[in-house]
């Protein structure tokens, strides 16, 4: 199994401001996952980091507005730019391992 | 891509009783089936998962069940108890692993005691 800690839990920020999650995984991992999860929505993928290139994004998710860095195997950035209200949502890593996945807790973003 | 259907969005039983929930998925390709268990302010938990090679399985009060041919997976929870109340979301994947998971729109399950 493999232990996800993400910073911050939650946030409430100003729209046009920037916020930038990080994501803590306990042991090496090839590729990370961020996915974000509207107000009483599903999941859906943003983009998969991986270390030493850039990220893939899903479609309908772009480079300038969800910047990731992978700088090592076991830690990811996912920041959040220019923000609005629409980004209000929940956004969480995410590994593979060999059976399944696993998440971190989530950071519940707020934008006012 | 990849696209997956979940019903009922909302599902109400009496303690004691069975749930199903139902996923259709679009891409013949997809080879992992997940079952996630999600409680208020907390993050997805795995509770079963198939993977294409399977017809069924299962674990305990838990069940899921697979149909290749008509792209289709079902959760099955017998005996429900309160605390099996959350919502919960199958998913599907179409690259090797756990990878890359396309959820449904999610089941608000609440047992009623």
């Amino acid at each position: 199994s493999a232990v996800i800690s993400q910073k911050p839990s939650r946030d409430i920020c100003q729209r046009g401001t920037s916020l930038t999650i990080q994501c803590q995984v306990d042991s090496q991992v090839t590729m990370m996952f961020w996915y974000r999860q509207q107000p009483g929505q599903s999941l859906t993928l943003i983009a998969t980091a991986n270390q030493g290139s850039e990220a893939t994004y899903e479609s309908g998710f772009v480079i300038d507005k969800f910047p990731i860095s992978r700088p090592n195997l076991t830690f990811s950035t996912l920041t959040v730019s220019n923000m609005s209200p629409e980004d209000s949502s929940i956004y969480l890593c995410s590994v593979a391992g060999i059976t399944e996945a696993f998440f971190g807790q989530g950071t519940r973003l707020t934008v006012v | 891509g990849e696209n997956v259907e979940q019903h009922p969005s909302t599902l109400s039983v009496q303690e004691g009783d069975s749930a199903v929930i139902k996923c259709t998925y679009s891409d013949s390709a997809s080879n992992y089936f997940p079952w996630y268990k999600q409680e208020l302010g907390k993050r997805p938990q795995l509770i079963i998962d198939i993977r294409s090679n399977v017809g069924e399985k299962k674990d305990q009060r838990i069940a899921v069940t697979l149909n290749k041919t008509a792209k289709h997976f079902s959760l099955h929870i017998t005996e429900t108890q309160p605390e099996d109340s959350a919502v919960y979301f199958c998913a599907a994947s179409v690259v090797q692993g756990a990878q890359k998971l396309v959820f449904g729109q999610g089941t608000r399950l609440t047992i009623n005691p």
